[in-house]
């Protein structure tokens, strides 16, 4: 089945501890993406790459990381996280094609305590 | 980044038609999309549109595309409780700074009352 998976589904942390939010897609998607989602704000890019060692920042970049290393894997990565880092992420991949949008995995929800 | 605005709430009765209105800013935006997001889950894609279009129609729901005014809606015929969710309107452009990303307006939490 084609899908996007994200890992953990929710996670609770504490400040300043390092976390990383795993995605990978089986759709050798060359495009993937970062997203944070806060009520009243939509949806928010934080990064997103155009292909394997090609990645550039969203609108919300401050505070994460992104590498990808390899097509099917877009780890984001939280240094040192902040409550204000508290949101839910989805990651997205998308086909070269636009008409077909992105597929979006389950989303990973992330308190910062 | 590009401005996608959307109406935060609409509330209609089971069985009418509801309708989602967005503008967006970017007048190079080559796709238009609404998503639809149930409450825990994550985005669905509903439906697009691509932007030389005027109208889409797949089963309930109607796509509408003004590119002069930069106005999208979307008509759900025959609206159902389990059509209750969040939509979200986006938009990808072609311009080379920002080719392939999406942009999503606030999103419209869409009630349905029995």
């Amino acid at each position: 089945e084609a899908q996007v998976t994200q890992n953990p589904r929710y996670l609770i942390t504490v400040t300043g501890k390092k976390l990383t939010v795993t995605c990978s897609q089986n759709m050798n998607h060359e495009y993937m993406s970062w997203y944070r989602q806060d009520p009243g704000l939509g949806l928010r890019q934080i990064y997103y790459s155009m292909n394997v060692e090609v990645t550039d920042k969203g609108d919300v970049p401050e505070g994460y990381k992104v590498s990808r290393k390899e097509k099917r894997n877009f780890p984001l990565i939280l240094e040192s996280p902040s409550p204000n880092q508290t949101s839910l992420y989805f990651c997205a991949s998308r086909e070269q094609g636009q008409a077909y949008g992105y597929t979006f995995g389950s989303g990973t929800r992330l308190t910062v305590v | 980044g590009e401005d996608v605005e959307q109406s935060l709430f609409l509330s209609v009765r089971e069985g009418d038609s509801s309708v989602i209105n967005c503008t967006y800013t970017d007048s190079s935006s080559t796709y238009l999309y609404w998503y639809k997001q149930e409450p825990g889950a994550g985005l669905q894609l509903l439906t697009y549109i691509f932007s030389n279009m005027d109208m889409k129609q797949d089963q309930r729901l109607t796509v509408l595309l003004n590119k002069k005014d930069k106005h999208l809606s979307l008509r759900i015929a025959d609206t159902q409780t389990g059509d209750s969710a969040i939509y979200f309107c986006a938009e990808i452009t072609d311009r080379g700074s920002t080719l392939g990303r999406l942009y999503f307006g606030r999103g419209t939490q869409l009630t349905v009352w029995p």
